[in-house]
């Protein structure tokens, strides 16, 4: 159990243009969903914490108007990368909190990830 | 704020060899710590945690123990495989967001 995609693994797209990334709870509700960015050979950056329901929280330094997340049920939330740019290329990945009710069950499963190239 | 500090890679190791990861961090509060495992061209796995002080988290031959005394998680395994070739992070979490640690990517040969 606890199985967390992401789709889709890989996408390349044309600057200028805006593309959606999906996540996931497979066989679980997820009440917060969290989305990272990874840049190579680093570390994961925590970008945002979405609530199924409710608008996103935005790390500091992360444009919310750039990085649009709606978290529409308990098992999908999406990514979206508004008018992307080359320095946007990165690994986008997910985690789902496998929540119960009265508190967070203190883990996350993650995502796959999703390869994003912006020529 | 919070933030973790782990030791630099690459390390290579040869099989059956034992392997140190060390894992510092800062927090207020009394965070719960994490080891996760990323295979290449897979997702990030959990591979062990603890939650208070003095816990030690075990999984697949490894171990950390949490010490507050020290701020620290260190990951150990006494004999490694070629296939715990990846990379390790450690993680802490308060207010239900992880803080990760830059990652420590380990070889082991044959």
């Amino acid at each position: 159990g606890a199985v967390v995609s992401q789709h889709p693994s890989w996408v390349i797209c044309k600057s200028g243009t805006s593309v959606k990334i999906e996540c996931r709870s497979l066989d679980f509700q997820a009440t917060t969903m969290f989305w990272y960015r990874q840049f190579p050979k680093q570390s994961l950056m925590l970008m945002a914490t979405s609530n199924e329901g409710s608008k996103a929280t935005y790390e500091q330094g992360v444009e919310k108007d750039k990085f649009l997340i709606n978290h529409a049920s308990l098992t999908l939330s999406t990514l979206t990368v508004t008018s992307a740019h080359p320095e946007d290329s990165s690994f986008y990945i997910c985690s789902a909190d496998r929540g119960s009710s009265g508190g967070s069950t203190d883990t996350q499963y993650f995502g796959p990830g999703t390869r994003l190239t912006v020529l | 704020g919070n933030s973790v500090t782990q030791m630099e890679g690459p390390v290579t190791l040869s099989e059956e060899a034992f392997l140190t990861i060390n894992c510092t961090y800062t927090a207020t509060g009394y965070p719960s710590l994490f080891w996760y495992v990323q295979y290449p061209g897979e997702g990030l796995q959990l591979l062990l945690k603890a939650t208070k002080a003095d816990d030690k988290g075990s999984n697949k031959g490894f171990e950390a123990t949490y010490r507050k005394e020290t701020t620290s998680f260190h990951l150990e395994k006494g004999s490694v495989q070629v296939s715990d070739s990846a990379v390790y992070f450690c993680a802490l979490r308060n207010d239900y967001k992880l803080s990760f640690g830059a990652g420590t990517t380990v070889t082991v040969r044959a």
